[in-house]
């Protein structure tokens, strides 16, 4: 089956600017997870959703906003870009959360 | 913010050589996961080891788990150059399923 498809692979915005990633989940998935990596912070979870709903949010900034269609696709959205925007963010996919998670390959944001 | 710290931050090993990281938390947790990552991409799933187990065995992979030290441990046995990878825990307290990571371990298996 196919895996979790995260599109676009590279990005490169302008501060200030606003950015959409998207993330089709493993055909059946209805958990949607969205992580931030970075070298200095890591893996930082930003947020969950299930079936349409966001189920829990990580400590990130209201620029940072989510949403996840009927399909189970979810895409989240990063507005008035800054530099320490800058990561690699993934997502994940999984039954019901909470275990068996099918990562993305990601989608590499450079904000200049 | 992070919930589990891996230890060491790196480690450098001949290939064939057993490979041990150390995991620890600190909420009470539903289970434990690992992850492996290669460079800039995606993780991917290794094990998963629930909070009434104590170890896990998967081929060269063994997991154990300590809930009264919130620690866990991932060993690799008989490495192989192409074990080199970053590896993270991950635990799920089982609020809405928040799964959060480590900091990860440097794996470098030299051939």
């Amino acid at each position: 089956k196919a895996g979790v498809t995260q599109t676009p692979r590279y990005l490169i915005k302008t501060r200030g600017q606003q950015v959409t990633l998207s993330c089709s989940p493993i055909s059946g998935h209805r958990s949607v997870s969205w992580y931030q990596q970075t070298p200095g912070q890591g893996l930082q979870f930003l947020f969950e959703y299930f079936s349409e709903t966001q189920r829990n949010k990580g400590n990130f900034p209201g620029r940072f906003s989510g949403r996840q269609f009927s399909n189970s696709r979810s895409e989240m959205n990063v507005s008035t870009l800054e530099l320490g925007d800058s990561a690699l963010y993934l997502c994940a996919s999984s039954l019901q959360g909470g275990h068996g998670y099918t990562f993305g390959s990601g989608t590499r944001l450079t904000v200049v | 913010s992070q919930q589990g710290e891996e230890d060491p931050q790196a480690l450098s090993i001949q290939e064939g050589e057993n490979a041990t990281m150390n995991c620890s938390y600190k909420t009470s947790i539903n289970n434990l996961q690992w992850y492996r990552q290669n460079s800039g991409r995606g993780l991917v799933h290794l094990i998963l080891i629930r909070s009434n187990e104590r170890e896990k065995h998967s081929g060269r992979l063994r997991v154990t788990l300590d809930t009264s030290k919130k620690s866990s441990s991932l060993l690799i046995t008989a490495s192989r150059a192409a074990d080199t990878a970053s590896y993270f825990c991950a635990t799920d307290r089982g609020n809405n399923n928040d799964m959060r990571f480590g900091a990860g371990t440097r794996l470098t298996v030299k051939p």
